[in-house]
């Protein structure tokens, strides 16, 4: 099962507008990470925020943590049309040493519109 | 350019072949990941290697295995091939190296696999 669930599962605006994903996830986590796809592409590194962060920035991207709730959210500000993709959530699920284990939800498809 | 290299971009195979995919993970990155991600299934998790040896396991099938080879590149095995395995493989590196590391995961471009 997936470790990060994002809500909700498709979001349409128009250009300007801001954008809010969020993700759940189950267990405890050392950080989270958001990524984006465009279509069919590779998967894109956005940005990390540690466990023991509530928020962090970088450029028009905001991401919040709640470790409490086990959610994040990721706010994107005034979007382009260019923004058009689909956004993950990324848990890692460290079993200790070398093993590393990132765990992706199903993602949010955001559509902008122009 | 994420740096991670996969080849072919493209397959299509018919039921019950093997295909073999390759990853050349970004220069340094000694963790080596694979997912295979479909329409219903979403992202999953297959392998992950590091600097040669097998260091976690998710949904990976039998029919499939993996290696990672002494020049870090890796490769994923699938084998007795049915529809349902049609989906894209993506690999990934990260520099990780140790449960305290923070780290992104760089992903390459994926082989879309079509099984006929």
């Amino acid at each position: 099962s997936q470790q990060g669930e994002e809500d909700p599962q498709a979001l349409s605006i128009q250009e300007g507008e801001n954008a809010t994903m969020n993700c759940s996830y189950k267990t405890s986590i050392n950080n989270l990470q958001w990524y984006r796809q465009n279509s069919g592409r590779g998967l894109v590194h956005l940005i990390l925020i540690r466990s023991n962060e509530r928020e962090k920035h970088s450029g028009r991207l905001r991401v919040t943590l709640d470790t409490s709730k086990k959610s994040s959210s990721l706010l994107i500000t005034a979007s382009r049309a260019a923004d058009t993709a689909s956004y993950f959530c990324a848990t890692d699920a460290t079993g200790g040493g070398s093993n590393y284990k990132l765990t992706f939800g199903k993602g949010t498809l955001l559509t902008v519109n122009p | 350019d994420s740096g991670v290299t996969q080849t072919p971009k493209h397959l299509i195979t018919a039921t019950g072949q093997r295909v073999t995919l390759r990853c050349s993970p970004r220069s340094g990155d000694l963790s080596v990941y694979w997912y295979q991600q479909s329409l219903d299934q979403g992202l999953q998790f297959l392998i992950q290697y590091y600097n040669g040896e097998e260091r976690a396991k998710g949904n990976i099938l039998e029919r499939f295995s993996a290696q990672q080879f002494p020049d870090l590149h890796s490769e994923l095995n699938l084998s007795s091939l049915e529809l349902g395995d049609s989906a894209l493989y993506f690999c990934a590196s990260s520099a990780y190296r140790g449960r305290l590391t923070n780290t992104e995961a760089f992903f390459g471009q994926g082989t879309r696999l079509t099984v006929v």
